[in-house]
């Protein structure tokens, strides 16, 4: 079943503008993971959190966890057009090895 | 990192026939998975593709609606048999190569009419 939850559903944003997404989570977790997904096509790898860190850097990216609140945060800073996609967190799957269970995604939109 | 190739990448099929949706790793992994992400949606887990033994199914899923093959490390395919509009989706392949990190294919996008 779907665990993780995002949001906000949509944002809109100017280039230059930071962007924040918030997921939370119901269950415990090892490590929590954000995808990026242009134009329904494959995902992309952004970022991965273990449950035992508090924030992440990558780039223009910051991830932050807080497992007492079940929820992470995903800031992309300085955006850029080429940063509108749809955005997922996901948390490692119980039941399935490696398998994912997904959030329902954030999608942004980065004017020019 | 993994490569992974998903043929074929789109198709248009009528109500009540099957399709199957290859998925090719350019190397070998253990860890094979099959999501579908309906329209607007966040993916969901169909299966994962065991070698040698038979898919694990989620909740929701059966196998005779979706039956998955895996002969090898490298390779997998999926079926979505009697096709109704609600099948209509993208369907992706995932190969997990640790416990942290996943890749997935570009997905197959299916419409049923």
């Amino acid at each position: 079943s779907q665990q993780g939850e995002e949001d906000p559903q949509a944002l809109s944003i100017q280039e230059g503008e930071n962007a924040t997404m918030n997921c939370s989570y119901k269950t415990s977790i090892n490590n929590l993971q954000w995808y990026r997904q242009n134009s329904g096509r494959g995902l992309v790898h952004l970022i991965l959190i273990r449950s035992n860190e508090r924030e992440k850097h990558s780039g223009r990216l910051r991830v932050t966890l807080d497992t007492s609140k079940k929820s992470s945060s995903l800031l992309i800073t300085a955006s850029r057009a080429a940063d509108t996609a749809s955005y997922f967190c996901a948390t490692d799957y119980s039941n399935s090895g490696y398998a994912l269970n997904f959030g329902k995604g954030t999608s942004l939109l980065v004017t020019p | 990192s993994a490569v992974i190739s998903q043929k074929p990448s789109r198709d248009i099929c009528q109500r009540g026939t099957s399709l199957t949706i290859q998925c090719q790793v350019d190397s070998q992994v253990t860890m094979m998975f099959w999501y579908r992400q309906q329209p607007g949606q966040s993916l969901t887990l169909i299966a994962t593709a065991n070698q040698g033994s038979e898919a694990t199914y989620e909740s929701g899923f059966v196998i005779d609606k979706f039956p998955i093959s895996r002969p090898n490390l490298t390779f997998s395919t999926l079926t979505v048999s009697n096709m109704s509009p609600e099948d209509s989706s993208i369907y992706l392949c995932s190969v997990g190569l640790s416990s942290e990190t996943q890749y997935f294919g570009p997905g197959t996008r299916l419409l049923v009419l």
